[in-house]
Formats: structure tokens, sequence, C-alpha cells
């Protein structure tokens, strides 16, 4: 079965530091990944995705993201946090054969001044 | 990325009416459309899945006599609830996803509270 898991519910980190929030995935093949943000009460923002190529994907606000296969992981990553970075973050992935996203359950990012 | 618009944005109605959310896409055709349900401080839930002109398919469990989708043309989708009950308050998002993209863009999302 398809699956996405986001092991924290929340990530708190001082503004100015680097910031991780984690997901790994279970999807046979390989996946189309993405990261996706969300403010309240608000829809999803397109962050940024994994399709081929470059392990490591740049993406929107300075974010970053890196497809590691062996540990079925795409972590996504700032080397600088700030404020206004406090959200949702979402971790999608796409079976390449089927047209459907599974997302994990989110993670709170809490970025303190 | 892609446009994609939701109307309303929030909604109040009495139990027992039906509402009608509308999904546009603003920028390109989008041959299919997704609706989610969101809850509290949880991910998304798929509902169905829209393509033009067709049918819509739903997920395992999501009763499409409540919940009514159409995707009549390449750029608008519509999600009614019927019958609406408290249960059914959530915040709905749909997004859309076109022929030549592999990527979902979202709805900025529907606030529906049934009292």
């Amino acid at each position: 079965a398809q699956s996405v898991a986001q092991p924290e519910d929340q990530v708190n980190v001082a503004e100015g530091n680097p910031l991780t929030v984690k997901c790994t995935y279970s999807v046979s093949g390989n996946p189309y990944l993405f990261w996706y943000v969300q403010y309240p009460n608000r829809g999803l923002q397109f962050l940024l995705k994994y399709i081929t190529g470059d392990n490591l994907v740049k993406g929107s606000y300075g974010f970053e993201a890196e497809f590691n296969k062996s540990q079925t992981s795409f972590h996504l990553k700032k080397p600088s946090a700030l404020v206004s970075d406090s959200a949702l973050y979402f971790c999608a992935v796409r079976d390449r054969n089927f047209n459907k996203f599974y997302f994990g359950s989110g993670t709170k990012l809490n970025v303190k001044p | 990325g892609a446009v994609v618009s939701q109307h309303p944005s929030r909604v109040i109605c009495k139990s027992g009416t039906s509402v009608k959310i509308e999904c546009r896409s603003l920028d390109f055709q989008a041959t299919t459309m997704f609706w989610y349900r969101q809850f509290p401080k949880q991910s998304l839930m798929l509902m169905a899945t829209s393509n033009e002109g067709s049918k819509a398919t739903y997920e395992q469990g999501v009763e499409k006599d409540k919940f009514l989708i159409n995707h009549a043309s390449l750029t608008l989708s519509t999600l009614t609830v019927t019958s609406a009950h408290p249960e059914d308050s959530s915040f709905y998002i749909c997004s859309e996803q076109g022929e030549s993209t592999d990527t979902q863009y979202f709805g900025p999302g529907t606030r529906l509270t049934v009292l």
C-alpha cells in the first residue's frame, strides 16, 4: 500500500537556524515527490518537487529537499529559518502509474524570533 | 504554477440545505480536478477525482449521492453537498492537474459550517 509518513507533528526552530522537516514514503516504483505549505484557512501552496535527476531539489522561498532512494526519504530543508516560515507542511507522493496523490499527516513548523 | 480559485471561501448553512462550492482554473485548462476534505489539524482526504465531461470517481467511503461533483468544462468543477448535516462541516479544497503537468495546484479552500 502507498503511504507517506511525517514522523514529527511539530518542529520548533529559532529564527536564523537551519530547519529540517522529515518525510519518508512507501510507494511502489519510482514516485514523484512533493512538498506543500499551508497557512491557516488557506489551500496548499506548491513548494517543490522531485521527478528525476539531481537528488537535491530547490524550490520556493529558499526551501530545498533531498531525495534519498535508499532511505526512501524526502526531507525538506532550509539553511536559515524565518518567522514567516511558520506554517503547516505536507509531504506528498504520486505513483507514476496512477494519477493520485498521497499526503503525509503534516508537520507544524514553528519558527520563533 | 497554476492559479485555482474557489467560491465561496466561507459558508454557513442550516442543516438539511444544499451547498455548492465552485472550483475554477484561471490560467489553463484542467482535464482533471480533485476534491479533498480536511479536518482540523489533519491531513487532506481525497474525496473524488473529477474528469471533464465524465462522471467523477469517488474514493471508498464517500457517498456520491451526498457529494455531487460536476465537471462540465475544462475550467470549472463544482461540489454540491446535499442535505448538509453538522458532521459535514469541514474545510473543502479542490486542486487541478492538467494533462501535461505532474503537479497538483490547490485552491484556497472553502470553510463549510453546518448549523
